[in-house]
């Protein structure tokens, strides 16, 4: 099956670090991913969308300057925590959506390992 | 997408079959049944989805009831590698990332 991975795996940091998460799907290529935030013992979170080559859809309550997401390529897009902050700390997961997929009766999502962010 | 309905936890002992239920009374006509799992600490895994007719893939058999408002996932011959919050997803198929992800059930297998 698909693979997507997903680094770090774990960070942690001071409060005022920047923290830079990347996405890559190794196998296939992914017009568009998602990002998801998840608290402990909580469900996923989608924060917003990834669309290769132009810029990122946020759900409402989901702060664009604070989150930055770039998708460079089709096999890889970025989060960027800005200027973390401790309510920053939280399990991020990207997914994405093989582009080759055919719309009907496959569209499922492939997910990364997750990184959890430790802001100290 | 439609609203989903899962108890929070059940337990299964191990060797047995797993029976998850999930109920989806609000679904429309084109909208899927997706299943996914989350181990502790690790991204989500996609189990199996359907439509109408049952499916059975090599993880786990889906079985969906006539009227489509209810569906049941059956993991076999359950291993302690299954215990994780197993999530029911109804959506639109052409609206994979809007996936809604409830509070899903949390399945604890015991040996």
């Amino acid at each position: 099956g698909a693979v997507v991975s997903q680094h770090p795996s774990r960070f942690i940091c001071k409060s005022g670090t920047s923290v830079k998460i990347e996405c890559r799907s190794l196998d296939f290529q992914a017009t568009t991913m998602f990002w998801y935030r998840q608290f402990p013992k909580q469900s996923l979170m989608l924060m917003a969308t990834s669309n290769e080559g132009s810029k990122a859809t946020y759900e409402q309550g989901v702060e664009k300057d604070k989150f930055l997401i770039n998708h460079a390529s089709l096999t890889l897009s970025t989060l960027t925590v800005t200027s973390a902050h401790p309510e920053d700390s939280s399990f991020y997961i990207c997914s994405a959506r093989d582009a080759e997929s055919p719309f009907g009766n496959n569209e499922k999502l492939f997910f990364g390992s997750g990184t959890q962010l430790s802001v100290l | 997408d439609a609203k989903t309905t899962q108890p929070p936890s059940m337990d299964c002992a191990e060797g047995r079959a797993a029976n998850l239920p999930c109920n989806h009374s609000t679904i429309s006509g084109n909208e899927y049944v997706y299943w996914y799992r989350q181990i502790h600490s690790q991204g989500p895994q996609y189990i199996i989805h359907g439509l109408k007719n049952n499916e059975t893939n090599e993880m786990a058999s889906l079985i969906i009831t006539e009227d489509r408002k209810s569906s049941t996932l059956i993991l076999p011959h359950a291993t302690l590698r299954d215990t994780a919050v197993y999530y029911c997803i109804v959506r639109y198929n052409t609206n994979a990332g809007k996936s809604t992800f409830g509070d899903g059930t949390t399945l604890t297998v015991k040996p």
